[in-house]
């Protein structure tokens, strides 16, 4: 069974701080990896994808790979409070498979 | 910005009852994906679809369901014989190949009272 760990939290940061975001995974020969944001109630709103070793930068999110450590990370800079909302970590299958496996989420609270 | 749409947004049926959920995935995708979230769970992988037929199903996707794309342009979840145990939110999603991003419709909450 392939896993992908993240705390589920809550995270709370001020605003205007920057949130770091964690997840671990099992498969070692996974090559895709995507954060996916979630509101209450709605559905996961792909935020990020990274498919090679180290840093991949998007505006205020910037994804961390290290397939070595089976890890990945999302760093959230200058966090408003619109950024409140479950970050879910989501890991494709390795093997030609199509699956992607999900984490639980970190729920992430930005004080204003 | 092409999107992926699912109808209804709400459904609530009885145990035993058949139900049909349905999708339009983004119009130049072509892999198409069944998850279902029960609440405060995990996002949990159903099923894909890729050329006309299921490409991988998850331990879940038993006899109870199947899937269909009777047209060029829908994608369909059926649930058979709904248990207590289905309600969730049933979410489709798409890519434009295997290994890229797949995007998310807004989902279809079922209720199976």
């Amino acid at each position: 069974q392939k896993e992908v760990e993240q705390n589920s939290g809550p995270l709370s940061v001020p605003e205007g701080a920057i949130a770091s975001l964690n997840c671990t995974y099992s498969d070692r020969g996974s090559q895709s990896f995507f954060w996916y944001r979630q509101y209450s109630g709605k559905s996961p709103e792909l935020i990020m994808s990274i498919y090679s070793n180290g840093d991949k930068e998007d505006g205020r999110f910037t994804a961390q790979l290290n397939k070595a450590s089976q890890y990945v990370s999302l760093l959230i800079r200058d966090s408003q409070p619109s950024d409140s909302a479950t970050y879910l970590c989501a890991v494709k299958d390795s093997g030609g498979y199509q699956k992607v496996t999900f984490g639980i989420g970190t729920k992430l609270q930005v004080i204003p | 910005e092409p999107e992926v749409t699912q109808t209804p947004s709400h459904q609530v049926t009885q145990m035993g009852q058949e139900v049909i959920l349905r999708c339009v995935p983004i119009s130049n995708h072509l892999y198409f994906y069944w998850y279902r979230q029960i609440l405060g769970q995990k996002v949990e992988f159903l099923v894909s679809f890729y050329n006309n037929e299921i490409s991988e199903k998850s331990e879940i996707f038993d006899d109870q369901f199947s899937v269909e794309r009777p047209d060029g342009s829908n994608f369909t979840l059926k649930i058979r014989s709904t248990k207590l145990e289905d309600s969730a939110m049933y979410f489709c999603a798409s890519s434009v190949a295997r290994d890229y991003e797949q995007y998310f419709g807004p989902g279809t909450r079922l209720t199976v009272t």
